[in-house]
Protein backbone atom coordinates (compact mmCIF):
# COMPACT_ATOMS: atom_id res chain seq x y z
CA UNK A 1 0.00 0.00 0.00
CA UNK A 2 0.65 3.51 -0.19
CA UNK A 3 3.33 5.38 2.46
CA UNK A 4 3.20 8.45 4.48
CA UNK A 5 6.35 9.60 6.29
CA UNK A 6 6.25 11.48 9.33
CA UNK A 7 8.88 13.22 10.81
CA UNK A 8 9.66 13.51 13.62
CA UNK A 9 8.33 10.67 15.93
CA UNK A 10 8.75 12.35 18.90
CA UNK A 11 9.71 15.58 20.18
CA UNK A 12 10.26 17.38 23.41
CA UNK A 13 10.39 21.40 23.57
CA UNK A 14 10.39 23.95 25.91
CA UNK A 15 7.51 26.11 26.53
CA UNK A 16 7.24 28.99 23.66
CA UNK A 17 8.96 27.51 21.20
CA UNK A 18 7.82 26.24 17.62
CA UNK A 19 8.27 23.01 16.19
CA UNK A 20 7.80 22.06 12.66
CA UNK A 21 6.24 18.47 11.77
CA UNK A 22 6.81 17.09 8.33
CA UNK A 23 4.82 14.83 6.28
CA UNK A 24 5.47 13.16 3.40
CA UNK A 25 3.65 10.81 0.90
CA UNK A 26 6.39 8.75 -0.59
CA UNK A 27 4.80 6.97 -3.33
CA UNK A 28 2.65 8.60 -4.81
CA UNK A 29 1.28 12.43 -4.85
CA UNK A 30 -0.97 13.95 -2.32
CA UNK A 31 -3.69 16.20 -3.78
CA UNK A 32 -4.79 16.46 -0.40
CA UNK A 33 -3.45 15.95 3.29
CA UNK A 34 -5.40 15.77 6.31
CA UNK A 35 -4.22 16.80 9.90
CA UNK A 36 -5.54 15.32 13.10
CA UNK A 37 -4.42 15.26 16.53
CA UNK A 38 -5.44 12.89 19.60
CA UNK A 39 -5.43 13.13 23.55
CA UNK A 40 -4.62 9.71 25.05
CA UNK A 41 -7.61 7.16 24.86
CA UNK A 42 -9.86 9.55 22.39
CA UNK A 43 -10.31 9.27 19.02
CA UNK A 44 -8.50 11.51 16.10
CA UNK A 45 -9.67 15.40 16.05
CA UNK A 46 -9.53 16.58 12.76
CA UNK A 47 -7.48 19.79 12.74
CA UNK A 48 -7.20 21.04 9.25
CA UNK A 49 -7.20 20.15 5.26
CA UNK A 50 -4.82 21.50 2.94
CA UNK A 51 -5.10 20.83 -0.66
CA UNK A 52 -1.13 21.69 -2.32
CA UNK A 53 -0.93 25.24 -3.41
CA UNK A 54 -3.49 26.42 -1.67
CA UNK A 55 -4.32 27.87 1.97
CA UNK A 56 -5.40 25.24 4.54
CA UNK A 57 -9.19 24.80 5.56
CA UNK A 58 -8.85 24.51 9.66
CA UNK A 59 -11.98 22.89 11.61
CA UNK A 60 -13.80 24.68 14.02
CA UNK A 61 -11.79 25.67 17.08
CA UNK A 62 -8.62 25.02 15.72
CA UNK A 63 -6.18 28.47 15.41
CA UNK A 64 -4.78 28.96 12.22
CA UNK A 65 -2.22 31.25 13.41
CA UNK A 66 -1.25 28.71 16.05
CA UNK A 67 -1.26 25.78 13.58
CA UNK A 68 0.34 26.90 10.80
CA UNK A 69 -0.04 24.30 7.61
CA UNK A 70 2.03 24.46 4.63
CA UNK A 71 1.54 22.30 1.83
CA UNK A 72 3.77 23.24 -0.85
CA UNK A 73 3.85 20.51 -3.27
CA UNK A 74 2.28 17.13 -4.28
CA UNK A 75 4.74 15.62 -1.79
CA UNK A 76 4.88 17.44 1.09
CA UNK A 77 2.79 18.91 3.71
CA UNK A 78 4.51 20.49 7.18
CA UNK A 79 2.58 21.18 10.52
CA UNK A 80 4.30 24.15 12.57
CA UNK A 81 2.78 24.54 15.90
CA UNK A 82 3.98 27.90 17.00
CA UNK A 83 4.67 29.38 20.23
CA UNK A 84 3.87 26.06 22.06
CA UNK A 85 2.34 25.28 25.63
CA UNK A 86 1.98 22.56 28.35
CA UNK A 87 -1.54 22.09 26.75
CA UNK A 88 -0.63 21.57 22.90
CA UNK A 89 1.28 18.45 24.11
CA UNK A 90 -0.62 15.59 21.83
CA UNK A 91 -0.01 12.65 19.28
CA UNK A 92 -0.06 14.58 15.99
CA UNK A 93 -1.14 12.75 12.84
CA UNK A 94 -0.85 13.48 9.24
CA UNK A 95 -2.35 11.40 6.20
CA UNK A 96 -3.15 11.95 2.52
CA UNK A 97 -5.10 10.71 -0.24
CA UNK A 98 -4.22 11.05 -4.04
CA UNK A 99 -6.03 11.81 -7.37
CA UNK A 100 -8.27 7.93 -6.91
CA UNK A 101 -9.78 10.28 -3.70
CA UNK A 102 -10.32 6.71 -2.51
CA UNK A 103 -8.29 5.73 0.23
CA UNK A 104 -6.41 7.70 2.83
CA UNK A 105 -3.12 6.64 4.47
CA UNK A 106 -1.69 8.01 7.60
CA UNK A 107 1.66 8.38 9.19
CA UNK A 108 2.93 7.09 12.36
CA UNK A 109 2.12 10.58 14.38
CA UNK A 110 4.62 12.40 15.84
CA UNK A 111 4.20 12.64 19.88
CA UNK A 112 4.66 16.18 21.47
CA UNK A 113 5.44 17.20 24.52
CA UNK A 114 6.03 20.50 25.47
CA UNK A 115 7.41 21.00 29.08
CA UNK B 1 -19.62 15.36 14.43
CA UNK B 2 -19.07 11.55 13.23
CA UNK B 3 -21.84 9.48 11.46
CA UNK B 4 -21.25 6.84 13.17
CA UNK B 5 -21.81 4.82 15.98
CA UNK B 6 -20.14 1.76 17.19
CA UNK B 7 -19.92 0.04 20.68
CA UNK B 8 -16.95 1.18 22.89
CA UNK B 9 -15.34 -2.06 23.48
CA UNK B 10 -15.20 -5.93 22.63
CA UNK B 11 -13.29 -9.00 23.70
CA UNK B 12 -12.67 -11.84 21.40
CA UNK B 13 -10.94 -15.09 21.89
CA UNK B 14 -7.64 -15.69 19.77
CA UNK B 15 -8.71 -17.41 16.68
CA UNK B 16 -12.34 -16.62 16.88
CA UNK B 17 -14.14 -14.57 14.43
CA UNK B 18 -14.49 -11.14 15.55
CA UNK B 19 -17.75 -9.31 14.48
CA UNK B 20 -17.37 -5.33 14.90
CA UNK B 21 -20.80 -3.56 14.23
CA UNK B 22 -21.36 -0.48 13.09
CA UNK B 23 -24.43 1.83 12.66
CA UNK B 24 -25.12 4.82 10.02
CA UNK B 25 -28.47 5.38 9.83
CA UNK B 26 -28.21 8.79 8.26
CA UNK B 27 -25.59 7.65 5.32
CA UNK B 28 -26.00 9.19 2.10
CA UNK B 29 -25.92 7.32 -1.47
CA UNK B 30 -22.90 8.13 -2.10
CA UNK B 31 -21.17 7.20 0.70
CA UNK B 32 -19.07 4.62 1.03
CA UNK B 33 -17.95 2.79 4.36
CA UNK B 34 -14.63 2.58 5.79
CA UNK B 35 -12.90 0.77 8.38
CA UNK B 36 -9.58 1.59 9.86
CA UNK B 37 -8.13 0.40 12.92
CA UNK B 38 -5.25 1.86 15.05
CA UNK B 39 -2.69 0.13 17.29
CA UNK B 40 -1.31 2.35 20.37
CA UNK B 41 0.94 4.96 19.82
CA UNK B 42 0.44 4.34 15.81
CA UNK B 43 -1.06 6.12 12.85
CA UNK B 44 -4.12 4.40 11.52
CA UNK B 45 -4.28 1.88 9.63
CA UNK B 46 -6.86 0.90 6.52
CA UNK B 47 -8.67 -1.97 6.31
CA UNK B 48 -11.19 -2.08 3.87
CA UNK B 49 -14.03 -0.21 2.50
CA UNK B 50 -17.03 -0.49 0.60
CA UNK B 51 -20.36 1.01 -1.10
CA UNK B 52 -23.13 -1.54 -0.81
CA UNK B 53 -21.97 -4.66 -1.61
CA UNK B 54 -19.97 -7.07 0.50
CA UNK B 55 -15.92 -6.84 0.60
CA UNK B 56 -13.46 -9.17 1.30
CA UNK B 57 -9.78 -8.68 1.30
CA UNK B 58 -6.66 -10.35 3.33
CA UNK B 59 -7.22 -8.41 5.66
CA UNK B 60 -11.06 -8.66 6.63
CA UNK B 61 -14.77 -9.04 5.08
CA UNK B 62 -17.38 -6.14 5.29
CA UNK B 63 -20.72 -6.80 5.72
CA UNK B 64 -23.34 -4.33 4.66
CA UNK B 65 -27.08 -4.46 5.22
CA UNK B 66 -29.31 -4.16 2.15
CA UNK B 67 -30.61 -0.80 3.75
CA UNK B 68 -26.95 0.66 3.99
CA UNK B 69 -27.65 1.55 7.51
CA UNK B 70 -25.41 -0.95 9.26
CA UNK B 71 -22.57 -2.88 8.47
CA UNK B 72 -20.30 -5.33 10.45
CA UNK B 73 -16.03 -5.91 10.26
CA UNK B 74 -15.15 -9.59 10.21
CA UNK B 75 -11.73 -10.28 11.44
CA UNK B 76 -11.99 -14.24 10.76
CA UNK B 77 -8.84 -15.56 12.82
CA UNK B 78 -8.15 -12.78 15.42
CA UNK B 79 -4.84 -13.38 16.75
CA UNK B 80 -3.32 -11.23 19.22
CA UNK B 81 -1.88 -8.79 16.91
CA UNK B 82 -5.50 -7.29 15.98
CA UNK B 83 -5.67 -5.80 19.67
CA UNK B 84 -6.51 -2.55 18.27
CA UNK B 85 -9.49 0.69 17.99
CA UNK B 86 -11.61 0.20 15.16
CA UNK B 87 -12.57 2.95 13.82
CA UNK B 88 -16.02 2.98 11.27
CA UNK B 89 -16.48 5.85 9.07
CA UNK B 90 -18.43 7.12 6.06
CA UNK B 91 -17.09 9.42 3.85
CA UNK B 92 -18.31 10.70 -0.13
CA UNK B 93 -15.49 10.20 -2.58
CA UNK B 94 -15.99 13.59 -4.47
CA UNK B 95 -17.57 16.99 -2.68
CA UNK B 96 -16.69 17.59 1.24
CA UNK B 97 -15.00 14.19 1.66
CA UNK B 98 -13.26 14.65 5.35
CA UNK B 99 -12.51 11.73 7.12
CA UNK B 100 -14.34 12.55 10.69
CA UNK B 101 -13.86 9.71 13.24
CA UNK B 102 -15.85 8.51 15.61
CA UNK B 103 -15.01 6.74 18.95
CA UNK B 104 -14.43 3.60 17.73
CA UNK B 105 -14.19 -0.02 19.56
CA UNK B 106 -11.65 -1.25 21.58
CA UNK B 107 -10.94 -4.61 20.46
CA UNK B 108 -8.71 -6.93 22.71
CA UNK B 109 -7.75 -10.69 21.38
CA UNK B 110 -7.60 -12.72 24.08
CA UNK B 111 -5.47 -15.82 24.39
Amino acid sequence: GAVVSQHPSWVICKSGTSVKIECRSLDFQATTMFWYRQFPKQSLMLMATSNEGSKATYEQGVEKDKFLINHASLTLSTLTVTSAHPEDSSFYICSAIGHTNEKLFFGSGTQLSVL
Amino acid sequence: DAKTTQPPSMDCAEGRAANLPCNHSTISGNEYVYWYRQIHSQGPQYIIHGLKNNETNEMASLIITEDRKSSTLILPHATLRDTAVYYCIVRATSGTYKYIFGTGTRLKVLA
